[in-house]
């Protein structure tokens, strides 16, 4: 079972709708990560952070908003969104946001978003 | 070009048949390689990394070939249970880190 638990499972909301999607490690990892995986496709970067600052953002738009409120905690805010921001978000983490051997990136089990 | 490619497949082989899987990366610089396994609707999980020396755990051989910018996991004695999508993961060199997935490549292994 994966130690990066998400919240919700899934999520159904409308264009107009403001919602958050929550992700939590209790591994004492330093850096988290937001992806989003569409049907078919592989997982695309969107959020790095580093010792709770933002260190990657991968040109998101801002109905997107991240935020790390400690160490443990992700949060991922959503706003204004589109249909086609239907897709599998996943959260992930690892020991350090370094490119250092050794350094694997665990994954949560995703939210299912679904913007109707 | 793509930073990662991978044969998309499906690739169906019977149970106890060796399959290999193949994988190229544009980016020279990249520092650590990885496969993921995922199963129809679940996250990504590591299956191994790939050590420029070879490594091996189990029926699973990965190789790496930093001056040709190719990966290979081999899949030995194929299980009903290994069917999935492999997904060949590259961690770029930005410094922090960049897991760049491939398309991943399915596997269907039948009785």
């Amino acid at each position: 079972d994966t130690e990066v638990t998400q919240t919700p499972k899934h999520l159904v909301m409308g264009m107009t709708n403001k919602k958050s999607l929550k992700c939590e490690q209790h591994m004492g990892h330093r850096a988290m990560y937001w992806y989003k995986q569409k049907a078919k496709k592989p997982p695309e970067l969107m959020f790095v952070y580093s010792y709770e600052k933002l260190s990657i953002n991968e040109s998101v738009p801002s109905r997107f908003s991240p935020e790390c409120p400690n160490s443990s905690l992700l949060n991922l805010h959503l706003h204004a969104l589109q249909p086609e921001d239907s897709a599998l978000y996943l959260c992930a983490s690892s020991r350090q946001g370094t490119a250092a051997s050794g350094n694997t990136i665990y994954f949560g089990e995703g939210s299912w978003l679904t913007v109707v | 070009r793509k930073e990662v490619e991978q044969d998309p497949g499906p690739f169906n082989v019977p149970e106890g048949a060796t399959v290999a899987f193949n994988c190229t990366y544009s980016n020279s610089a990249s520092q650590s390689f990885f496969w993921y396994r995922q199963d129809c609707r679940k996250e990504p999980k590591l299956l191994m990394s790939v050590y420029s020396s070879g490594n091996e755990d189990g029926r699973f051989t990965a190789q790496l070939n930093r001056a040709s910018q190719y990966i290979s996991l081999l899949i030995r004695d194929s299980k009903l249970s290994d069917s999935a999508t492999y997904l060949c993961v590259v961690n770029m060199n930005t410094g922090f880190q960049k897991l760049v997935f491939g398309t991943g490549t399915r596997l269907l292994v039948s009785p």
